[in-house]
């Protein structure tokens, strides 16, 4: 069965410091893959995307990620962060022939920023 | 460009009521899906619609419905409302089917009492 698997429900961070969250997929085949942040009550902003090509992907708010074929991963990272990075991030797969548009999503990592 | 809008924001039910969701997803876009986010549950995936066809369905009793119109327009229904129902429904909306990209909009929060 397709999943995606985010090994860390929370993680905290200090303002300023690396942060990197973790993303495992689990697929017959490489999925197009995805990291979207949701902030209380909202809906999901999306943050960057991976469909081939570099395996490392810049996106929005200086957010980054490196996908790695060899570990079925897709990594999160930004070098310095901010106090208004404080969120859930989501990471999700799709791209399956005849899945549409539809993603599976992993169960998120709630991001604490201590000031 | 507006984004995609859900109606209502905030919804309170009883249980053994309908509800009805509505989405306008961006303009252009024709493929609206929506997702059930709960905490116990996480995001699971309902169906999907384009060109005004059901085209993927996930694992979700017949109680959850949907339709699509010809603006591209969705609307979700809920029939015979549970506690278990309870949850924020989010729709996205995708350029095509197939388009590998989708955009969120804030969700309906649906309370079932």
């Amino acid at each position: 069965a397709q999943s995606v698997t985010q090994p860390d429900i929370h993680i905290t961070v200090s303002e300023g410091a690396s942060l990197e969250l973790r993303c495992n997929y689990s697929y017959g085949a490489t999925p197009y893959l995805f990291w979207y942040v949701q902030s209380p009550g909202q809906g999901l902003q999306l943050l960057l995307k991976y469909f081939s090509g570099d395996t490392l992907v810049q996106g929005i708010k200086g957010f980054e990620a490196e996908f790695k074929r060899s570990q079925s991963s897709f990594n999160l990272r930004k070098p310095s962060v901010h106090w208004s990075d404080a969120a859930e991030y989501f990471c999700a797969a799709g791209g399956v022939t005849g899945g549409g548009n539809k993603l599976t999503f992993g169960t998120g990592t709630q991001l604490k920023v201590e000031l | 460009k507006a984004g995609v809008t859900q109606t209502p924001r905030y919804l309170i039910k009883t249980r053994g009521q309908q509800v009805t969701l509505s989405c306008s997803p961006i303009s252009g876009h024709r493929s609206v899906s929506w997702y059930q986010q709960t905490p116990g549950q996480g995001l699971q995936f309902l169906f999907e619609y384009f060109s005004e066809t059901q085209r993927n369905k996930g694992n979700f009793p017949g109680r959850f419905s949907g339709r699509q119109f010809s603006n591209s327009r969705s609307e979700m229904n809920v029939s015979t409302l549970e506690l278990g129902d309870s949850a924020l429904y989010l729709c996205a909306s995708s350029l095509a089917y197939q388009a590998n990209e989708a955009f969120f909009g804030q969700g309906t929060r649906l309370t079932v009492v």
